[in-house]
């Protein structure tokens, strides 16, 4: 199935640096999501974003809804351990009740 | 704590086998989804519940599976004669019908499959 293009793939980062990742789709979506999941668990719900140019903050994270409706950006501040796991993002459409997800970025934090 | 919880949390099986999960959605909320999870993939889409009606279906999901959601509150996915493509990580998750809110879904901790 579709899975939407995430960058980076990987990130190393040294505890304390601010973080940047995008999300890109071939099609418009309507809502985006952002999710970070730990190993063995299921996805937790960070931000969720509903309109064009949205900028959403969750504490240390910001979130934006593209313009364009094709992609998304998330970005980590001040990073700090328990930050480390893999971050997905998600798009979805009215109508359509599945979420499509994307291939996720993997982020180490460097001792 | 009322979030999505799911049973068992890893299972593994012969090929060939039945297997059976179940999912308790957040209890407020009538819509459930399930979706599969291969290692170093996102999650992907198999099937969705608006409370016991099952209104859409993935192609992924094959005549093997089977989800249903009797009563509208938890729901069970079946795999018959599992075979070893079918090895990954399924989730369930649920929404609100309603409002904002219902494009969010919150997830459970999934169920690790393991076909030998």
């Amino acid at each position: 199935g579709q899975q939407l293009n995430q960058s980076p793939q990987s990130m190393f980062i040294q505890e304390g640096e601010d973080v940047s990742m995008n999300c890109t789709s071939s099609s418009i979506f309507n809502t985006w999501l952002w999710y970070k999941q730990d190993p063995g668990e299921g996805p937790v719900l960070l931000i969720a974003l509903y309109k064009a140019g949205e900028l959403t903050s969750n504490g240390r994270l910001t979130a934006q809804f593209g313009i364009t409706r094709k992609d998304s950006f998330l970005n980590i501040s001040a990073s700090i351990p328990s930050d480390v796991g893999i971050y997905f993002c998600a798009g979805h459409n009215f109508g359509n009740e599945k979420l499509t997800f994307g291939t996720g970025t993997r982020l180490t934090i460097i001792p | 704590d009322t979030g999505v919880s799911q049973n068992p949390r890893h299972k593994i099986t012969k090929r060939g086998q039945n297997v059976t999960f179940r999912c308790d959605p957040i209890s407020e909320h009538n819509r459930l989804y399930w979706y599969r999870q291969t290692l170093g993939q996102g999650p992907e889409f198999l099937t969705y519940f608006q409370n016991e009606a099952q209104l859409e279906k993935s192609r992924l999901l094959s005549d093997r599976f089977s989800a249903e959601r009797p009563k509208g509150s938890f729901s069970t996915l079946e795999i018959q004669r599992t075979e070893q493509g079918d090895s990954a990580m399924y989730l369930c998750a649920s929404s609100p019908s309603t409002g904002t809110g219902s494009y969010e879904q919150y997830f459970g901790p999934g169920t690790r499959l393991t076909v030998t």
